[in-house]
């Protein structure tokens, strides 16, 4: 079955880049929409961006340019990396597949478990 | 971008009565391919979140026939035709017609 693990730092400072790995089993990133996913504390669900066609990549504009997704179809993984981060970027960082057609992502049908990531000096 | 707004916030549900949550979009999620791009998913307690419905009223694979969706354009309602304490957790409608995809602000569905 398809499982997804979140890895990376718990802590990142201000201004400093976050950087989180997704390691895909059960499925190979070179087909889908590989999708980052973040829940802020006591809020709701964003949608970062996704990463398809192991290049293509598409981005929330709230990130205001700071997001970068990459794909490493060796490893079958894939990253992201958010640049400047502030304490608003606090939360927990989910990696999902997406599903859809050749049109759109569709939907999310497997998540990872999720990892938190606190920036704080 | 698109707004999802859903009602209420939270749900207190007596066991074996049924719940509805409303969600609503900003703008229609009808693409003229003819399909809705509208989806529920659920968030219990310390897990991820998991898809109940696609396409307004499909059932993802696992999902017992006691879910439903319903709804069209703008409007959409979840049910849960008898709540039982494996239904409690945080509910999220979610669009995927236009970039970028938004989710609802959740549900809480708690038993009294």
């Amino acid at each position: 079955q398809v499982q997804l693990q979140e890895s990376g730092p718990g802590l990142v400072k201000p201004s400093q880049t976050l950087s989180l790995t997704c390691t895909v089993s059960g499925d190979s990133i070179n087909s889908g929409y590989w999708s980052w996913i973040r829940q802020l504390p006591g809020k709701g669900l964003e949608w970062i961006g996704h990463i398809y066609d192991s290049g293509v990549s598409y981005y929330n504009p709230s990130l205001q340019s700071r997001g970068n997704i990459s794909a490493d179809t060796s490893k079958n993984q894939f990253s992201l990396r958010l640049t400047s981060v502030t304490a608003a970027d606090t939360a927990v960082y989910y990696c999902a597949r997406g599903l859809g057609d050749w049109l759109r992502i569709e939907y999310f049908d497997h998540w990872g478990q999720g990892t938190m990531v606190s920036v704080s000096s | 971008e698109i707004v999802m707004t859903q009602t209420p916030l939270s749900l207190s549900v007596t066991p074996g009565q049924p719940a509805s949550i409303s969600c609503k979009s900003s703008q229609s999620l009808l693409h003229r391919n003819g399909k809705t791009y509208l989806y529920w998913y659920v968030q219990k307690s310390g897990q991820s979140p998991q898809l109940l419905i696609y396409e307004v009223s499909n059932r993802f694979s696992g999902v017992p026939a006691k879910i439903s969706g319903s709804g069209s354009g703008t409007d959409f309602t979840l049910r849960i035709s008898r709540v039982e304490a494996e239904d409690v957790g945080l509910y999220y409608c979610m669009q995927s017609i236009q970039f970028p995809l938004t989710f609802g602000g959740g549900t809480k569905v708690e038993i009294k």
